[in-house]
């Protein structure tokens, strides 16, 4: 299994904008999810996309995934309050599809 | 559905005290992941089981960590002797099926060895 590195460590902005955190891991995937913490709580799973998938949207989430870079990314977009949460990414390869993280990225998003 | 269950919440203990955190999956998953969450390290998968069978437990840092699934509906993480360093946020996590499936994770157990 193989550990997703998210970029920037840390991440402030005013609501309204966007915010773009990214992703990159070492080996051929099968899938790449991202997951959400809120602070003191599990890991909530938000958009997994495959390997053969280039983008995909889920409401006010897009995610891109470039295979040939090894990297993802994820946008929110008329970002809020709410969305202040630590962001994962999750890449899983080989045949277990077992998830693995890394430290994530911190998002703070100012009223 | 309640969701993965996880008790307790918080643990103090002190040091070469034995520590059993306990885990409840949601109904029906057939996958149980046990993760570990510190500053330092990230989140790290210390094992996991598939349909009750551990199946990968090289993430479990030392022989004073055990885990067992005696049932689909249960699973304990021991710690014994426990130490400062083993002081952390343990997740359980639980998935159905076998490949791209996501996790559902519980609240996490904070866990503070004195």
């Amino acid at each position: 299994s193989q550990q997703g590195e998210e970029d920037p460590q840390a991440l402030s902005i005013q609501e309204g904008e966007n915010a773009t955190m990214n992703c990159s891991y070492k080996t051929s995937i099968n899938n790449l999810q991202w997951y959400r913490q809120n602070s003191g709580r599990g890991l909530v799973h938000l958009i997994l996309i495959r390997s053969n998938e280039r983008e995909k949207h889920s409401g006010r989430l897009r995610v891109t995934l470039d295979t040939s870079k090894k990297s993802s990314s994820l946008l929110i977009t008329a970002s809020r309050a709410a969305d202040t949460a630590s962001y994962f990414c999750a890449p899983s390869s080989g045949g277990s599809y077992i998830p693995t993280f890394g430290r994530g990225t911190s998002l703070i998003v100012h009223p | 559905d309640a969701g993965v269950i996880q008790s307790p919440r918080h643990e103090v203990t002190e040091m070469g005290q034995e520590v059993t955190l306990r885990c409840k999956p949601i109904s029906g998953h057939n996958s149980l992941f046990w993760y570990r969450q510190t500053m330092m390290r990230g989140l790290e998968l210390l094992i996991y089981f598939n349909n009750n069978v551990p199946i990968d437990d090289s993430g479990m840092p030392e022989d004073r960590f055990s885990a067992k699934m005696p049932n689909a509906s249960f699973s304990t993480l021991k710690i014994q002797p426990s130490e400062p360093r083993d002081s952390a946020v343990y997740f359980c996590a639980s998935k159905a099926g076998t490949d791209n499936e996501k996790l559902f994770f519980g609240s996490g157990t904070q866990l503070s060895v004195l």
